[in-house]
């Protein structure tokens, strides 16, 4: 069974400072998708990337992915309080010509003002 | 509609009782899938349909779930003789197709007493 395991699970940090979270796969992604969720509300996407290596940049939000396709990292920079959500990482499998998604344990980050 | 409808936006039912959770998709949008969110924690996944087909069941926790879809556009997500643990945030998102971007609704959270 493929898992997406994300670190940290808890994070706090002031606003203004810096913070990457991590995404680890037991195998090789085909593609991963960065979301976000906050309460009471359904995931939102904010990202997918699909070739090792590639580097991809949301404003104040940068999103990597391995080179060997493996694991990836978001980086926020001068986190804002609106940063506050829960960040999930997923992926999309298929076997026997049916699909699965799975999604990773997610990490809370709280950003105080 | 503009996005992703559920209904009802709660739900307290108790234990043994059957609960019937609606999803509303954005028109359009051929593929559906059911999530299930325990309290802060990552998503997972249920099932999918493309279009009124669900094409595997293996992830529904156990065989008091069922699903279905009619008419391509709304879906009902059932649980018989509710437990306990079932009690969590039900989301579902909506895409275009298979491969495409998920939007999400707010979710059914249930409660089971």
């Amino acid at each position: 069974t493929q898992l997406l395991e994300q670190s940290p699970q808890f994070l706090s940090i002031q606003e203004g400072e810096n913070l990457t979270v991590y995404c680890n796969s037991s195998s090789v992604f085909s593609s991963l998708q960065w979301y976000r969720q906050e309460p009471g509300e359904g995931p939102v996407l904010l990202v997918t990337v699909v070739t090792g290596g590639e580097v991809k940049k949301l404003k104040r939000l940068t999103f990597q992915f391995g080179d060997a396709r493996k694991d990836s990292s978001l980086h926020i920079t001068a986190a804002q309080t609106g940063d506050t959500g829960l960040y999930l990482c997923a992926q999309m499998t298929s076997a026997s010509g049916t699909y699965k998604y799975i999604f990773g344990t997610g990490t809370r980050l709280k950003v105080l003002a | 509609g503009a996005g992703v409808s559920q209904s009802p936006s709660n739900k307290v039912t108790e234990k043994g009782k059957d609960v019937e959770l609606r999803c509303d998709p954005i028109s359009g949008h051929t593929a559906l899938y059911w999530y299930r969110q325990s309290l802060g924690q990552g998503l997972e996944f249920l099932i999918y349909f493309q279009g009124n087909s669900a094409p595997d069941k293996s992830g529904l926790p156990s065989d008091r779930f069922s699903a279905e879809r009619t008419g391509g556009s709304v879906s009902t997500l059932t649980i018989q003789r509710t437990q306990q643990e079932d009690s969590a945030v039900y989301l579902c998102a909506s895409s275009l197709d298979l491969m495409n971007i998920q939007y999400f609704g707010a979710g059914t959270r249930l409660s089971v007493l």
